[in-house]
């Protein structure tokens, strides 16, 4: 089945460095991914989604400039946390669109456990 | 706007009972819903989508147009039922899977 690897699992950083989470659709190409964030005991929040050779998109109150978004390839997509802070401190999701919309349906990475210090 | 709603954060049932989680959704076009379940220390999967109308590990969601719910349902619960789960929504006017707020199953021996 169609699997998405998320990278790395989990990070620590400290304050005011940037840290760099990977997604890669392993077995299928993926011209969406969606970030999602997830704190403790709580849903899924959608943070932005992500499509090949273009600008993503971001929700409402997702600051781009510190979440920057990468989709360079039908394979992956980046995120990269800049200049992280303790309440940046998080479960990052990232999940896959196989066709063109979740009649097929999403897959999800692992998540990355981010802990900033 | 596109949302959606589970009134439940925990749900404790015993082993074989019925068990009901409940989802209601905002939208004004056609809804396309899933059930997805996160079991402890693994990923997020797909339980079962309101298209295919199917009934996956005994679960069954029926899409209520006229109620704006998609409850998921299982008449006899089992322990290994314990998990986390999501009822979500894709809108394809905006492309984004939204969840609601999540339901924590608790089956008890």
């Amino acid at each position: 089945g169609a699997v998405v690897s998320q990278h790395p699992s989990w990070v620590i950083c400290k304050s005011g460095t940037s840290v760099k989470i990977e997604c890669r659709s392993l077995d299928f190409q993926a011209t969406t991914m969606f970030w999602y964030r997830q704190f403790p005991k709580q849903s899924l929040m959608l943070m932005a989604t992500s499509n090949e050779g273009s600008k993503a998109t971001y929700e409402q109150g997702v600051e781009k400039d510190k979440f920057l978004i990468n989709h360079a390839s039908l394979t992956l997509s980046t995120l990269t946390v800049t200049s992280a802070h303790p309440e940046d401190s998080s479960f990052y999701i990232c999940s896959a669109l196989p066709g063109q919309g979740p009649s097929s349906p999403l897959h999800f990475g692992n998540g990355t456990r981010l802990t900033v210090t | 706007a596109q949302r959606v709603t589970q009134p439940e954060k925990l749900l404790s049932v015993f082993k074989g009972a019925p068990v009901e989680l409940k989802c209601n959704y905002s939208y004004s076009g056609s809804p396309e819903l899933f059930w997805y379940v996160q079991y402890s220390r693994q990923r997020l999967q797909l339980l079962l989508r309101h298209i295919s109308r199917e009934s996956i590990k005994g679960f069954t969601a029926d899409l209520n147009k006229g109620e704006t719910s998609f409850h998921l349902k299982k008449p006899f619960a089992q322990e290994e039922d314990s998990a986390m789960y999501y009822c979500a929504h894709f809108s394809s006017n905006t492309g984004k899977l939204i969840f609601g707020q999540g339901t924590t199953l608790q089956v008890k021996p």
